[in-house]
């Protein structure tokens, strides 16, 4: 089973729409949550990181269920340029590692 | 202030080598990690370095190994390279531990022919 899971898409959705992404992690010791973004061909760029109470960065929201252990993003708003693959990612103690989600791929259309 | 530098940009070498990517972090950054990724996937963790020391290691053969130097930049090294080895190779570096969000650089691209 891999340590973290997402729906790689693709999500098409019109300017000005909503979407969330969900994110599934196997490993209930995991004690950091992030969510990025890679654009094509680009590096891994921070979007957030995930707090459980949640958390909110202008049209974007996190949040995380330790009971269910998923991760969310919302996004409100879509613009074209939120266009881009979106990576969750699960940090655990042992052994330091950070785990990725195979992520999740969005075009924004006009 | 400089972002996660990786060199060199683009790597093309043939089965059997090896090869050497290297990493600078963010200033002040002491912790460096590498990961592998293929297209169409996420980045699959090879190896965390904080402190000149291994801290963490993926599920990748032994032809893998890195280092990391007083000064906090890193190495990896991969030995007998193999045409699945075709990948990006990134650099990742925070203040810490995973509980700090890491920072990317841009990437080795290697091509195994």
């Amino acid at each position: 089973r891999k340590e973290v899971e997402q729906d790689p898409g693709p999500f098409n959705v019109p300017e000005g729409a909503t979407v969330a992404f969900n994110c599934t992690y196997s490993n209930s010791a995991s004690q950091s949550f992030f969510w990025y973004r890679q654009d094509c061909r680009k590096e891994p760029k921070l979007l957030m990181s995930v707090y459980s109470s949640g958390n909110e960065d202008g049209r974007f929201t996190a949040q995380l269920n330790r009971a269910s252990q998923y991760i969310s993003l919302l996004i409100r708003d879509s613009k074209l340029s939120d266009s881009a693959t979106y990576l969750c990612v699960v940090g655990l103690n042992t052994g330091n590692q950070f785990y990725f989600g195979t992520g999740t791929s969005l075009t924004v259309i006009p | 202030d400089a972002g996660v530098t990786q060199s060199p940009t683009h790597l093309i070498k043939t089965r059997g080598q090896q090869v050497t990517l290297r990493c600078s972090p963010i200033s002040g950054h002491k912790s460096v990690s590498w990961y592998q990724q293929v297209l169409g996937q996420g980045p699959q963790f090879i190896f965390q370095y904080y402190e000149k020391e291994e801290r963490g290691r993926g599920n990748f053969p032994d032809r893998f190994s890195a280092r990391q130097f007083p000064n906090y930049s890193s190495e990896l090294n991969v030995n007998a390279l193999l045409l699945g080895d075709s990948a990006l190779y990134l650099c990742a570096s925070s203040p810490w531990d995973v509980s700090q969000p890491q920072h990317f650089g841009d990437g080795t691209r290697l091509s195994i022919l």
